[in-house]
């Protein structure tokens, strides 16, 4: 049974560019909501998407955007990256929508901004 | 939004049982308490969720009073294996909102 993946696991870019991180979901599951973990901090609510739509947003910018794709899986982009977007991403999987429990999250993808 | 407060940090040894509580003064009533788990370099990993009263599973149990102002998890006999970090979360509609974490470290 596939937990959620994430992909790339690792990655490294410059300020100023732009960065797609990618998640499937656990089979099954068909929403996702993507969180921010700098380090030593617990993970903050990035936003999730549901039917392919976006359904709650957290205080993020609008640097931070998003898709879900037919299959549920999705992906994080975020443009005009900044020093401080440095952080370890975790995509989290879960059913029906929002809903209080039966989240499984990923590995995450570690994204080091230089 | 629920925040909830816990201890940075605790220490415990090998079978010991170990108790780490939390405070959400202003939970809501459709809100549930849930913790998880998180080792260095993972995603973080459901423990054991609860409205009220008590809730036990394989790994933990979780002590909800009346007025569910707190609750407590319980890991009994841990292992040097249950050094991490532990969050209490308030669930609300989808949107988990994490503290920074109880760091929990077992000493053989």
């Amino acid at each position: 049974d596939a937990g959620v993946t994430q992909s790339p696991t690792h990655l490294i870019k410059t300020r100023g560019q732009q960065v797609t991180l990618r998640c499937s979901p656990k089979s099954g599951h068909d929403t996702v909501s993507w969180y921010q973990q700098a380090l030593g901090q617990g993970p903050q609510f990035i936003f999730q998407y549901y039917e392919e739509e976006e359904r709650q947003r957290g205080n993020f910018p609008d640097r931070f955007s998003g898709h879900q794709f037919p299959n549920y899986s999705s992906e994080l982009n975020v443009n005009a990256l900044l020093l401080g977007d440095s952080a370890l991403y975790l995509c989290a999987s879960s059913l029906r929508g929002p809903s209080n429990y039966g989240y499984t999250f990923g590995s995450g993808t570690r994204l080091t901004v230089v | 939004l629920a925040k909830t407060t816990q201890p940075v940090s605790m220490d415990s040894y090998e079978g010991q049982e170990v108790n780490i509580t939390c405070s959400h003064n202003n939970i809501a009533t459709n809100d549930y308490i849930t913790w998880y788990q998180q080792f260095p370099s993972q995603g973080p990993r459901f423990i054991i969720q609860g409205y009220k009263t008590k809730v036990t599973n394989e790994v933990a149990s979780l002590f909800i009073p009346a007025d569910r102002k707190s609750s407590t998890l319980s890991l009994p006999r841990v292992s040097l294996s249950d050094t991490a970090v532990y969050y209490c979360l308030v669930a609300s509609y989808g949107k988990l909102t994490f503290g920074q974490g109880t760091i929990l470290t077992v000493h053989p």
